[in-house]
């Protein structure tokens, strides 16, 4: 069965600083590979979408990588912005449209 | 404005007495998907649908139906309700047409809490 794991759980970080989330997943028979951001009592937003045959994917200040060999992929977040404290979620999908979710990186960034 | 709309919002209720969570979007979109997220658990999904009259099991489906009669909606419906049920449900949609790659977008929010 897919399991997705994320470290940190939780990470607080001074504005302006480059960062990095983790994702990790056991079974590298993925489709893709989704990044969203969940701000709290509120649903989530996607932000990157990496297909399997993918290696990376930018979108501003945001690039997402994928290993799916060895199962990772990394969020990278540059300059680093109080706006950016959320919840970070990362989710596989698998062959049948079906998703499975890692338990997120919630993260604050401190003015 | 495109967008996902999920009622009720907030929902108290007790145990046995049969409910529904309405989802609908305006995208003319054809997956959509109930997830429900528990703190430590994260966000699980319970069923999706890839278009009118096709729907499949999540990973959590146990205690839970759905319908997709038509395009934009897809209720949850929860027939007899216990405590364990208790949880923030999201429902979500996409377009779906090559194999889920485009855009999910997710609604609000219903939190239930089940006595």
């Amino acid at each position: 069965k897919q399991e997705v794991t994320q470290i940190p759980a939780a990470l607080s970080v001074p504005e302006g600083e480059n960062l990095v989330l983790n994702c990790s997943f056991t079974d590298s028979a993925i489709y893709n590979l989704r990044w969203f951001r969940q701000d709290p009592g509120k649903g989530l937003t996607s932000l990157l979408l990496i297909q399997s045959s993918q290696r990376e994917q930018t979108s501003g200040r945001l690039n997402a990588s994928l290993d799916k060999s060895s199962g990772r992929s990394t969020l990278y977040i540059a300059a680093s912005q109080p706006g950016d404290s959320a919840t970070y979620l990362c989710a596989v999908m698998l062959g049948g449209q079906n998703f499975v979710f890692g338990p997120g990186t919630r993260l604050s960034v401190l003015p | 404005e495109a967008q996902v709309t999920q009622n009720p919002r907030y929902l108290i209720t007790v145990t046995g007495k049969k409910l529904t969570v309405t989802c609908s979007q305006n995208m003319n979109h054809e997956y959509m998907s109930w997830y429900r997220q528990d703190p430590g658990l994260g966000l699980r999904q319970i069923y999706y649908s890839m278009n009118v009259e096709v729907t499949d099991k999540g990973d959590v489906p146990e205690g839970y139906k759905v319908s997709r009669k038509e395009k934009r909606n897809f209720p949850l419906i929860l027939e007899s309700p216990s405590p364990n049920q208790t949880s923030l449900y999201f429902c979500a949609s996409s377009l779906g047409i090559l194999r889920g790659t485009d855009t999910q977008y997710f609604g609000p929010g219903t939190r239930l809490t089940v006595l």
